[in-house]
């Protein structure tokens, strides 16, 4: 089993329209979680911090389910600028601190 | 505002030949990482360094090598380079090993 799964899409999405995904992570220790945002093979961005009482940024939400192993993005509103693929990143617990997990990444295509 | 520093962008190697991925950060991050990412795959990490004359092998380290002697630099050497080496190498740093991680803008690698 992957240690950090992502459904790959691609969610074609109409503008205006809301789109979410998630992730799910093997390691029940993973200590911090991440949402990257990474355009045509170019670096990853980070897009936002996840953290425990879920957190939002402008149209982005994100969501942290513990119980289930899972973090979760919502996007409103989608614009064009949104299509990328959206990389969900796990830190390793205390036997793995400062080592980063990456799934393969949900695309995200935003129609007009 | 360089943050992380990846050179050269692009490189053809032929079976066999040697190199080095330059990578330089300015922002004192103790935390070092080099990653590598195959069309559709999630990164994996190869090495990484937690602070000066500290490596340790990620998830593929064979076939490579690493050297952190200062703060700021963290060279990747590819010894008798492989066409399973094919691939886009992303370095990226960290304040510490929990925090968001600041990325290079690539190499992109072949080997043929």
């Amino acid at each position: 089993r992957k240690e950090v799964e992502q459904d790959p899409g691609p969610f074609n999405v109409p503008e205006g329209a809301t789109v979410a995904f998630n992730c799910t992570y093997s390691n029940s220790a993973s200590q911090s979680f991440f949402w990257y945002r990474q355009d045509c093979r170019k670096e990853p961005k980070l897009l936002m911090s996840v953290y425990s009482s879920g957190n939002e940024d402008g149209r982005f939400t994100a969501q942290l389910n513990r119980a289930s192993q899972y973090i979760s993005l919502l996007i409103r509103d989608s614009k064009l600028s949104d299509s990328a693929t959206y990389l969900c990143v796990v830190n390793g617990g205390a036997d793995s601190w400062g080592k980063f997990q990456f799934g393969a990444g949900t695309q995200v295509v935003v129609t007009p | 505002n360089a943050g992380v520093t990846q050179t050269p962008k692009f490189r053809i190697l032929k079976i066999g030949q040697s190199m080095t991925l330059q990578c330089t950060q300015d922002m004192n991050h103790n935390y070092m990482y080099w990653y590598r990412q195959d069309p559709g795959m999630g990164l994996k990490l190869i090495y990484y360094s937690v602070g000066a004359g500290i490596t340790d092998k990620g998830e593929v380290p064979n076939g490579y090598n690493v050297s952190r002697s200062t703060t700021e630099d963290f060279p990747l050497r590819l010894e008798l380079a492989a066409p399973s080496q094919t691939s886009v190498y992303f370095c990226a740093s960290s304040p510490q090993g929990g925090e968001k991680l600041f990325f290079g803008s690539g190499t992109q690698l072949s080997v043929l």
